[in-house]
């Protein structure tokens, strides 16, 4: 399996343009998890699936940040408008409810002017 | 509200001394603590997990052990590929699925 696939690798943007980060979790994997890493707040949760039905969102800062699972391969993290603080590296993670070991790609290193 | 916290924040460590570092918690029911390995600019990669006190996990140079408040990372004889960034992380019983990461502990092993 390839992993946990996140796209794009680096994002550099506007403030108040819309963001759109990608995630295809691994196949077989029934949650899907949004952390965001900065260096002053480290690995924080934003937002997390179980068989694509969000369970916990109580992470997102505001209502600029929204995520959507449509299908078991496939997951984004809007946000809109961007800001500068939201400038920070966004991980996708997915597991199996069976053992909770996160797998994680590769980030989005998002930096908003 | 589940918690954790790790130190110290930075360590450098000469190739060979061996140290420990160190995970506090606080989760209402540990469903399982986890130890992850950072490098720069990769997401976390799963080193072990633990799930009672009195356990203990092994990995070439890395020992994790678990008490009821606390959890160890010992590195034994470090080689200067050991240098990352360590986090540790807790599934609390209300939680499935659901982990909480400390800040982590960024280790530097020098030739």
């Amino acid at each position: 399996d390839a992993g946990v696939i996140q796209s794009p690798r680096h994002e550099v943007t506007e403030m108040g343009q819309e963001v759109t980060l990608r995630c295809k979790p691994i196949s077989g994997h029934d949650y899907l998890f949004w952390y965001r890493q900065t260096m002053m707040r480290g690995l924080e949760l934003l937002i997390y699936f179980n068989n694509n039905v969000p369970i916990d969102d109580s992470g997102m800062p505001e209502d600029r940040f929204s995520a959507k699972m449509p299908n078991a391969s496939f997951s984004t993290l809007k946000i809109q408008p961007s800001e500068p603080r939201d400038s920070a590296v966004y991980f996708c993670a997915s597991s199996l409810m069976t053992d909770q070991k996160l797998f994680f790609g590769s980030g989005t290193q998002l930096s908003v002017l | 509200e589940d918690q954790v916290t790790q130190s110290p924040e930075a360590l450098r460590l000469q190739e060979g001394e061996s140290s420990s570092l160190n995970c506090s918690y606080t989760v209402s029911g540990l469903r399982g603590l986890f130890w992850y390995r950072q490098d720069p600019g990769k997401g976390p990669e799963f080193l072990f997990t633990l799930y009672s006190a009195g356990e203990e996990k092994e990995k070439e140079r890395l020992k994790a052990t678990l008490t009821k408040k606390e959890s160890f990372l010992h590195i034994t004889a470090p080689k200067p590929e050991d240098s990352a960034t360590y986090l540790c992380a807790v599934c609390g019983s209300g939680n499935t699925g659901k982990l909480i990461f400390g800040q982590g502990t960024t280790l530097q092993v020098k030739p």
